[in-house]
C-alpha cells in the first residue's frame, strides 16, 4: 500500500528556518519524481518544488533561493528545508508522488500534509 | 491569481450531473495534458483524472474529463453527498518556471 506521511510542521517566526519531511512506503523515492505542493489558508493549491528521479530539482519563483528539496534514499524520505520564512509561506504542505512524461505531469499519490505557520 | 481559470463554485442536486470548466492558454492546456484533483479539506487530495481523460484505478466512471483547445472540463454524474469537495485542474506550463500550475479551485456543493 502506498503511503506518504508528512511531518515537521509548526509555528516559526518570520525569518526563521524549518525542515519538513515526508516518509514514503509502497515505492522508492529514488525511482520517481517527488514534489511539494502547498495550500495557504483559504487559497488553492500551489506547486512548490520537485526532485526528479535523476536528482535534478526545480522550484517555484516564490521560494527559489530560500527552499531546498532533498531526498534520503536509505530512509525513503523526501524533505523540504525552508529558510528566511515569510508570513506568506504559511500553508499546509503536501508531498506527492509525481508522474511525468512528454507533455504531462500529475500528482498520483498525496500525503495529508503538515501545517507550517509563520508568525511572530 | 492562478494561471488556469476555474469558476469559484458550482452546485447541483443529488443524482444530477455537473461540469467544471478550466480555462488556460497555449503554453499550458493548449499544448499539454490536464489532470483533475478532488480535495476535501483536512484530507489528502485525490487524483481523479490524468492525461485529459484517463481515470486512475479505483475512480468510478461517474468522473470524466475532456479537453478542447485551451480549455478542459471535468464532468461528474450521479452526484452524491460525498462528492462535495474542492476540485482543481492542473497542467504543465512551458512559459513559466513553475513545473506544474493549478487552477484556483472550484467548490462543489451537492
Amino acid at each position: 500500500e502506498v503511503q506518504l506521511v508528512e511531518s515537521g510542521g509548526g509555528l516559526i517566526q518570520p525569518g526563521g528556518s524549518l525542515k519538513i519531511s515526508c516518509a514514503v512506503s509502497g515505492f522508492r523515492v529514488s525511482n520517481t519524481y517527488m514534489s511539494w505542493v502547498r495550500q495557504a489558508p483559504g487559497k488553492g493549491l500551489e506547486w512548490v518544488s520537485v526532485i526528479y528521479a535523476e536528482g535534478n530539482t526545480l522550484y517555484a519563483d516564490s521560494v527559489r533561493g530560500r527552499f531546498t528539496i532533498s531526498r534520503d534514499k536509505t530512509k525513503n524520505m523526501v524533505s523540504l528545508e525552508m529558510k528566511n520564512l515569510r508570513a506568506e509561506d504559511t500553508a499546509r504542505y503536501f508531498c506527492a508522488r509525481e508522474r511525468c512524461n512528454v507533455g504531462t505531469c500529475y500528482q498520483e499519490n498525496w500525503g495529508q500534509g503538515t501545517l507550517v505557520t509563520v508568525s511572530s | 491569481q492562478s494561471v488556469l481559470t476555474q469558476p469559484p463554485s458550482v452546485s447541483a442536486a443529488f443524482g444530477q450531473k455537473v461540469t467544471i470548466s478550466c480555462s488556460g492558454g497555449r503554453s499550458n492546456i493548449g499544448n499539454n495534458f490536464v489532470s483533475w484533483y478532488q480535495h476535501v479539506p483536512g484530507t489528502a487530495p485525490k487524483l481523479l483524472i490524468y492525461d485529459n481523460n484517463k481515470r486512475p484505478s479505483g475512480i468510478p466512471d461517474r468522473f470524466s474529463g475532456s479537453k478542447s483547445g485551451t480549455s478542459a472540463t471535468l464532468g461528474i454524474t450521479g452526484l452524491q453527498p460525498g462528492d462535495e469537495a474542492d476540485y482543481y485542474c492542473a497542467t504543465w506550463d512551458s512559459s513559466v518556471s513553475a513545473h506544474v500550475v493549478f487552477g484556483g479551485g472550484t467548490k462543489l456543493t451537492v
